[in-house]
């Protein structure tokens, strides 16, 4: 069962601007950093923000990421129709001495 | 051109065992932490299991524990997961990935069923 709760789907129209939610606990996003992937099914996962809020060499700047205390949000600006995925964050736990992903959030471009 | 790929992957019957293997170009293997993630049909990413560069640090998902090793050969660039007494939950498709998740593998699908 994951640590990190998230909305289990968000969707906007193209061009449009989305956010996706993180909740975690004082072990995890308290004191960790997050990561942010996007993951089509059938396809390798991808690294969008680590650090809290940087973006990989190749990552629009689309894609921002913020945290604060035990919560995280992904923004998506812009928003494309290949940005349909779902979208995980992910932090190490230290009290668990585990990495725990987000349950995930499904973007859909209406 | 950074580069994971896995192997190993199969049919399975319930208290089998499988090796997955994964092998990485493009980069300075023996820098790195390295991770196997899973991903259940219809379900989320699952992290199992972790190593550190010199294989003296190692950690896993309780779900794993005592079935599962994760080891690594830095000569080889390779990273490996060793799955015994196999279960119907196992199945997934498993990912090799760099730290825990900087850059992914393609993944290889593990079926445990009778």
């Amino acid at each position: 069962q994951s640590v990190l709760t998230q909305p289990p789907s968000v969707s906007a129209a193209p061009g449009q601007k989305v956010t996706i939610s993180c909740s975690g606990r004082t072990s995890n996003l308290g004191i960790n950093p997050v990561s942010w992937y996007q993951h089509v099914p059938g396809t390798a996962p991808k690294l969008l923000i680590y650090e809290n809020s940087e973006r990989p060499s190749g990552i629009p700047d689309r894609f921002s990421g913020s945290k604060s205390g035990t919560s995280a949000t992904l923004g998506i600006t812009g928003l494309q129709t290949g940005d349909e995925a779902d979208y995980y964050c992910g932090s190490w736990d230290s009290s668990l001495s585990v990495y725990v992903f987000g349950t995930g959030t499904e973007v859909t471009v209406l | 051109e950074v580069q994971l790929v896995e192997s190993g992957g199969g049919l399975v019957q319930p208290g089998g065992s499988l090796r997955l293997h994964c092998e990485v170009s493009g980069f300075i293997f023996s820098d790195y932490w390295m991770s196997w993630v899973r991903q259940t049909p219809g379900k989320g990413l699952e992290w199992v299991a972790n190593i550190r560069q010199d294989g003296g640090e190692i950690y896993y998902v309780d779900s794993v524990k005592g079935r599962f090793t994760i080891s690594r050969d830095n000569a080889k660039n390779s990273v490996y997961l060793q799955m015994n007494h196999l279960r119907a939950e196992d199945t997934a498709v498993y990912f090799c990935a760099r730290k825990v998740g900087d850059m992914w593998g393609q993944g290889t699908m593990v079926t445990v069923s009778s």
